[in-house]
């Protein structure tokens, strides 16, 4: 199992540049989440899913949409990237159920200039 | 309002001393908690969830409701111990969506 796994690594944009962080997991997960880590911010929420077909907002969503057509995918759009939008980005899955331990990507270091 | 807090944003402990990494959490329903570990180049991962109330690694946290709290604790630290570490609340109607507090780096001193 790769788990859960993200792309690219790294990414340098310039205001105003769309790009879709891509997010996926082999673990046959339904709940799928983003984050995003800023210093002094911990881990924040911006959009997460319940299953195939279903998307809700989180903390942060703004400037970020997302959809899940399948079980195994969950990509994060930015459509006009903002300076405010540099970040290191988490993709993360578990299994339905509250306690359920949740697994995450490697991240996606993101620099808006 | 739902809340983590992590009151403390960097923690320095010498080797062997006591740990305790303070959360406290604003939930209307029943509580369930966690503690997420980031060791250096290496993915976030569970330490240990409350309602499992097992030691991992010679940590243990307690849920306390009358003080909405769960902080985490070791008797004795490890230089290994170094970490970020984050606290993390599950909310919502299907319990899935998950908040985090703002973490708390753990610097153990030789």
């Amino acid at each position: 199992n790769a788990g859960v796994t993200q792309t690219p690594k790294f990414q340098v944009l310039k205001t105003g540049q769309s790009m879709t962080l891509q997010c996926a997991q082999d673990m046959n997960h339904e709940y799928m989440s983003w984050y995003r880590q800023d210093p002094g911010m911990g881990l924040r929420l911006i959009h997460y899913s319940v299953g195939a077909g279903i998307t809700d907002q989180g903390e942060v969503p703004n400037g970020y949409n997302v959809s899940r057509s399948t079980t195994e995918d969950f990509p994060l759009r930015l459509l006009s990237a903002a300076p405010s939008q540099t970040s290191v980005y988490f993709c993360a899955s578990k299994n339905a159920g509250g306690y359920n331990e949740q697994f995450f990507g490697p991240g996606t270091r993101l620099t808006v200039l | 309002a739902q809340r983590v807090t992590q009151p403390e944003k960097l923690l320095s402990v010498f080797k062997g001393a006591p740990v305790e990494l303070k959360c406290n959490y604003s939930y209307s329903g029943s509580p369930e908690l966690f503690w997420y570990v980031q060791y250096s180049r290496q993915r976030l991962q569970l330490l240990l969830r409350h309602i499992s109330r097992e030691s991992i690694k010679g940590f243990t946290a307690d849920l306390n409701k009358g003080e909405t709290s769960f902080h985490l604790k070791k008797p004795f630290a490890q230089e290994e111990d170094s970490a970020m570490y984050y606290c993390a609340l599950i909310v919502g109607n299907r319990d899935d969506k998950i908040i985090f507090g703002k973490g708390t780096r753990l610097h153990i001193l030789p």
